[in-house]
């Protein structure tokens, strides 16, 4: 059963700071993996989405890179402003014909103005 | 695309009435989810559709809960009879092949 991690569970940054936010997986063999934000109250949006073949994706000031077979990936976050506090999480899909998700429980994070 | 559209938004309902709540997927999409949100187990996947066929319902805690989806454009998520631990924010999601895109959920109260 594939167990997915993110550490630290919240993150509290001054403004302009680099974020980086964690994801692990067990199982490494993936279809692909997703980054969402949740802000409070609301439902989840999507960021980014990296198949299995690649190694990251950029939009923004964002930057997620994917390690299979270390089973990790890495949500990057440029210059953090106070916008960007939220739930971040991750979720990895098992294979192309399988659409179930399996999430990790998010890390809250805090940019301080 | 509006994206996903869930409805209502927000509901109160007493211990041992019924709730239906109804999810609306991202045209094209063939793949819809229920998921169920709280804090003590964050966010679980209760069933998913794939054109319109339920795939896994493992995630369906009792019995008092049944989802259908008669059609591509269109499910529902039933309680009866609902219970004050069922109180969590329900989210629906479709995907086809790519993203998995979530509604903005319905938070249900059931005092």
């Amino acid at each position: 059963k594939q167990e997915v991690t993110q550490i630290p569970a919240a993150l509290s940054v001054p403004e302009g700071e680099n974020l980086v936010l964690n994801c692990s997986f067990t199982d490494s063999a993936i279809y692909n993996l997703q980054w969402f934000r949740q802000d409070p109250g609301k439902g989840l949006t999507s960021l980014l989405l990296i198949q299995s073949s690649q190694r990251e994706q950029t939009s923004g000031r964002l930057n997620a890179s994917l390690d299979k077979s270390s089973g990790r990936s890495t949500l990057y976050i440029a210059a953090s402003q106070p916008g960007d506090s939220a739930t971040y999480l991750c979720a990895v899909r098992p294979r192309s014909n399988d659409y179930k998700l399996s999430f990790g429980a998010g890390t809250t994070v805090t940019v301080r103005a | 695309d509006a994206g996903v559209i869930q409805s209502p938004r927000h509901e109160v309902t007493e211990m041992g009435q019924e709730v239906t709540l109804r999810c609306k997927p991202i045209s094209g999409h063939n793949s819809l989810f229920w998921y169920r949100q709280t804090m003590m187990r964050g966010l679980e996947l209760l069933i998913y559709f794939n054109n319109n066929v339920p795939i896994d319902d493992s995630g369906m805690p009792e019995d008092r809960f049944s989802a259908k989806m008669p059609n591509a454009s269109f499910s529902t998520l039933k309680i009866q009879p609902s219970e004050p631990r069922d109180s969590a924010v329900y989210f629906c999601a479709s995907n086809s092949r790519g993203e998995t895109f979530f509604g903005q959920g319905t938070r249900l109260t059931v005092v």
